[in-house]
């Protein structure tokens, strides 16, 4: 069975510096990888996937994440941080011939200081 | 219509009666998911449809949950004697293909009970 881990329920940052946000997965099949973004009283938003492509995928915002599977990590970060980025991540794995299900992790509030 | 569309957004009934909530997908995919946030956490995985066949429901799912996707369009999500542990909302999403692709999320269906 598929699972996600997300090592850090919280993390703070200063507005300019880097961000990591760290994601451990387990699958029994090739996995796809994602993160979403949610912000307050707002719906859910993909910020990147990963399908079996390119180990380093770019997404919107600046974001990007590494997919190793040696290290069955999917890690999330950014250059960067801006004000905006301030918001809660999930880290999301789906079995590709598996049950196809999506399951998410608990969650990572990113909170950015000025 | 550009979005996954949910009703009603908020919900608000007593401890023992029936709530119906529905789903409208994007009108070409054919997989459809509900998923269960509580505050603070990552969306909880309840159950998902390819086309109007249900493929999985999460063994968390009392009894009291029934889903259907009649015709392979929309999708209605019941709870039948609401808990007060029912309150969370309630979220829908829709995605084409295999299982690997994005997921695109509604609103989301907010209900109180209690």
């Amino acid at each position: 069975a598929q699972s996600v881990t997300q090592l850090d329920s919280h993390v703070s940052v200063s507005e300019g510096t880097p961000v990591l946000l760290r994601c451990n997965y387990s699958s029994s099949y090739s996995p796809s990888l994602f993160w979403y973004v949610q912000h307050p009283n707002k719906g859910l938003q993909l910020l990147l996937k990963y399908t079996s492509a390119a180990t380093l995928v770019k997404g919107i915002n600046g974001f990007e994440a590494e997919f190793k599977k040696s290290e069955t990590s999917f890690h999330l970060t950014k250059p960067s941080a801006h004000m905006s980025d301030a918001a809660e991540y999930f880290c999301v794995v789906s079995d590709a011939g598996g049950t196809y299900k999506y399951i998410f992790g608990t969650g990572t509030r990113l909170k950015v200081l000025a | 219509d550009t979005g996954v569309s949910q009703n009603p957004r908020h919900k608000i009934t007593k401890r023992g009666q029936n709530v119906t909530f529905r789903c409208d997908p994007i009108s070409e995919h054919n997989r459809l998911y509900w998923y269960r946030q509580t505050l603070g956490q990552g969306p909880e995985f309840l159950t998902y449809f390819q086309n109007e066949a249900q493929l999985e429901k999460s063994r968390l799912l009392s009894d009291r949950f029934s889903a259907e996707r009649p015709k392979g369009s929309f999708s209605t999500l019941e709870i039948q004697r609401t808990e007060q542990g029912d309150s969370a909302m309630y979220l829908c999403a829709s995605s084409k293909g295999q299982g690997t692709g994005e997921l695109f999320f509604g609103e989301g269906s907010r209900l109180t009970v209690l």
